[in-house]
């Protein structure tokens, strides 16, 4: 069974830093782009960035390219993000989701999400 | 960025109804296109992809269609456990974008 399992969500201030992580098993890790998704209710399901099964090719929404790093670990089954700079508009629940090939762009498995609340 | 408007944003109905939600997209996407389910406090569930084709392991109730810039999502019959929030998504170009939801509820 394919599970995705975020963590390393919390509380902190704007200008802070948090990593999270996210652990995958189920399914050949390895094999997969993964990605992560925010939801918050005033924006709702926003793509916030995406890397390749061997972990050289990101992409990121401008509204966190330059503070946030996606990046994985394929021996430990983990993807994680990290992130610098945090607004308050950065605060909401972060999903990782695979996709289920290369080049379709539609997420197949989701975790349960971690939340991050970024306040002073 | 390709906008998704959904409509409406809500519906209310009763179990063994029929209801249609309905996406447009800002520019041609093609069949690049998916739907989702979420129950409140669980992550979104995928439903439809390619804008007509079933999840495996979805009910057969659910039904997509549309290409280009107007799509729908159709559930027939409706169960009580399909009272949930429904997403579409554009998966055509980057930045992936998602519509606003729409509540299915009694």
């Amino acid at each position: 069974e394919v599970q995705l399992e975020e963590s390393g969500g919390g509380l902190v201030q704007p200008g802070g830093s948090l990593r999270l992580s996210c652990a995958a098993s189920g399914f050949t890790f390895s094999n997969y782009w993964m990605y992560w998704v925010r939801q918050t209710p005033e924006k709702g399901l926003v793509w916030v960035s995406r890397l390749n099964p061997e972990g050289d090719l990101t992409k990121y929404a401008d509204s966190v390219n330059g503070r946030f790093t996606i990046s994985r670990d394929n021996a430990k089954n983990t993807l994680y993000l990290q992130m610098t700079n945090l607004r308050v508009e950065d605060t909401g629940l972060y999903y990782c989701a695979r996709v289920p090939a290369r080049g379709r762009y539609y997420f197949d498995y989701w975790g349960q999400g971690t939340l991050v609340t970024v306040s002073s | 960025d390709t906008q998704m408007t959904q409509s409406p944003s809500s519906v209310s109905a009763s179990v063994g109804d029929r209801v249609t939600i309905t996406c447009r997209a800002s520019q041609d996407v093609g069949t690049w296109f998916a739907w989702y389910q979420q129950i409140p406090g669980k992550a979104p569930k995928l439903l439809i992809k390619d804008a007509s084709s079933l999840q495996s392991g979805v009910p057969s109730r659910f039904s997509g269609s549309g290409s280009g810039t107007h799509f729908t999502l159709s559930i027939n019959n409706l169960q009580p456990e399909d009272f949930a929030t429904y997403y579409c998504q554009q998966a055509d170009n980057f930045p992936l974008t998602f519509g606003g939801g729409t509540k299915v509820e009694i």
